[in-house]
């Protein structure tokens, strides 16, 4: 079974610009989760998506957003790029739009990197 | 709102010696809490999970969690440590779909297993 499929795996940007990161989940799961792995900020909650809906979104500027596709991908966007966006992104998948009984399964992230 | 510690930021142990990595958290109702662990240049892998019942949970690699309510703790543990269980833990706790899904993370503790 693929896993949890990050692109790019790293990304260079400058400041003001905007940032496209994609995930695609593992086959049958249909709900997504992006979360932010910053340095010494541990992981923050940034967007859930399930059956293409918004469903949950975490404490971000609303220059963070997203979207979920039919076939249950997802991308991230980050506009206006600042320098503390800088971080690890980490997308995960759950079966079904319950994260406590379908665990979360993360890709390997994307290094974002903005100079 | 829900929140976790993890009050060491690494933890140091020799290989075959027994490994526990602490976690206190707070949530309103009751608590789903989970650990996972990052590999270098990885995604995190989820290890186990309370949700219910026997408040000794028993998950991949040989890990085990002990649940405590009155304590509010959910410490990991494994009784000989390995030096590939050198990695970086976490610790999550959800309030389920009521509480949009969302799993709130710890700030890691660093493990280093010696030989």
């Amino acid at each position: 079974e693929a896993g949890v499929t990050q692109s790019p795996t790293h990304l260079i940007k400058t400041r003001g610009q905007q940032a496209t990161l994609r995930c695609s989940p593992i086959s049958g799961h249909t709900s997504v989760y992006w979360y932010q792995q910053a340095l010494g900020l541990g992981l923050q909650f940034l967007l859930w998506y399930d059956e293409g809906e918004e469903r949950n979104r975490g404490n971000f500027p609303p220059r963070f957003s997203g979207r979920q596709f039919p076939n249950y991908s997802s991308e991230l966007n980050v506009n206006a790029l600042e320098l503390e966006d800088s971080a690890l992104y980490l997308c995960a998948s759950s079966l079904r739009g319950d994260s406590y009984n379908s665990p979360l399964h993360f890709g390997n992230g994307t290094r974002l990197t903005v100079t | 709102a829900q929140s976790v510690a993890q009050p060491e930021d690494q933890v140091n142990v020799a290989e075959g010696n027994p490994l526990t990595v602490k976690c206190t958290y707070s949530v309103s109702g009751n608590p789903y809490l989970f650990w996972y662990v990052q590999y270098p240049n990885r995604g995190l892998q989820f290890l186990l999970k309370y949700i219910t019942g026997d408040n000794l949970v028993k998950g991949s690699y040989g890990f085990e969690a002990e649940f405590n309510k009155s304590q509010t703790s959910f410490h990991l543990k494994k009784p000989s440590a390995l030096v590939s269980d050198s990695a970086l833990y976490f610790c999550a706790v959800g309030g389920g779909q009521a509480a949009g899904n969302k799993l709130t993370f710890g700030g890691g503790t660093r493990v280093l297993v010696k030989p």
